[in-house]
């Protein structure tokens, strides 16, 4: 079974620029979640989508969005990039079990921003 | 507020010994915690979960200690080996989802 794939893998932009990172899930996986994980913090949960629909939202700006379509894949948008924003952006994606208590998550690559 | 604390940013272990990582969190409300280990330029891996009304799982060289009362979790790796040097995030999990933990570096030295 694939496992998750994240692209592009590298990407260099510039402070104003917009950017969008895609997300492939495990096949059969319908929630998918998108971390920012950055030497000093760690990773950080940015949001999880389900069905399309946002479920959970972490404490960042509106800056960062995203979406889910109907064959479970996500994108995730930055706009108006800052230099703060540099870090490895990941996605995980779980089998739902109708409560969030056992869900595993499986991680994609990660994708690693770069803003000059 | 950090939910989740992982104190040691790094622990070097001889080979062939016990690996012990530590893991603290404030949120009384998780149900369940996760232990995910990663290597450089990889996504992070599942290893071990136990929820929180246990107080042990074990899994091969793996065992997770919870200690609710502390809110304190570890991780026991025996015997250590040289492919288990990698960076090891704990988290807690619930109806919000996953809180990590920053992370401890775990070196394996021969």
């Amino acid at each position: 079974k694939a496992g998750v794939t994240q692209t592009p893998r590298y990407l260099i932009k510039t402070r104003g620029q917009q950017v969008t990172l895609s997300c492939s899930p495990i096949s059969g996986h319908r929630s998918v979640s998108w971390y920012q994980q950055t030497p000093g913090q760690g990773l950080q949960f940015l949001f999880e989508y389900f069905s399309e629909t946002q479920r959970n939202k972490g404490n960042f700006p509106g800056r960062f969005s995203g979406r889910q379509f109907s064959n479970s894949r996500s994108e995730m948008n930055v706009s108006t990039l800052e230099l703060g924003d540099s870090a490895l952006y990941l996605c995980a994606s779980s089998k739902p079990s109708g409560r969030a208590k056992t869900d595993t998550q499986y991680f994609g690559p990660g994708t690693r921003l770069t803003v000059l | 507020d950090q939910q989740v604390k992982q104190n040691s940013p790094s622990l070097s272990v001889q080979e062939g010994r016990i690996s012990i990582l530590n893991c603290d969190y404030t949120n009384s409300m998780f149900d369940y915690f996760l232990w995910y280990k990663k290597y450089p330029a990889e996504g992070p891996t599942f290893l071990i979960s136990i929820s929180s009304i246990k107080d042990k799982n074990e899994d091969g060289r793996f065992t997770v200690f919870l200690n609710k009362s502390a809110k304190h979790l570890s991780l026991h790796i025996v015997p250590s080996q040289p492919g288990d040097s990698a960076v090891y995030f704990c988290a807690g999990g619930g109806a919000d989802g996953l809180t990590f933990g920053k992370g401890t570096h775990l070196i394996i030295q021969p």
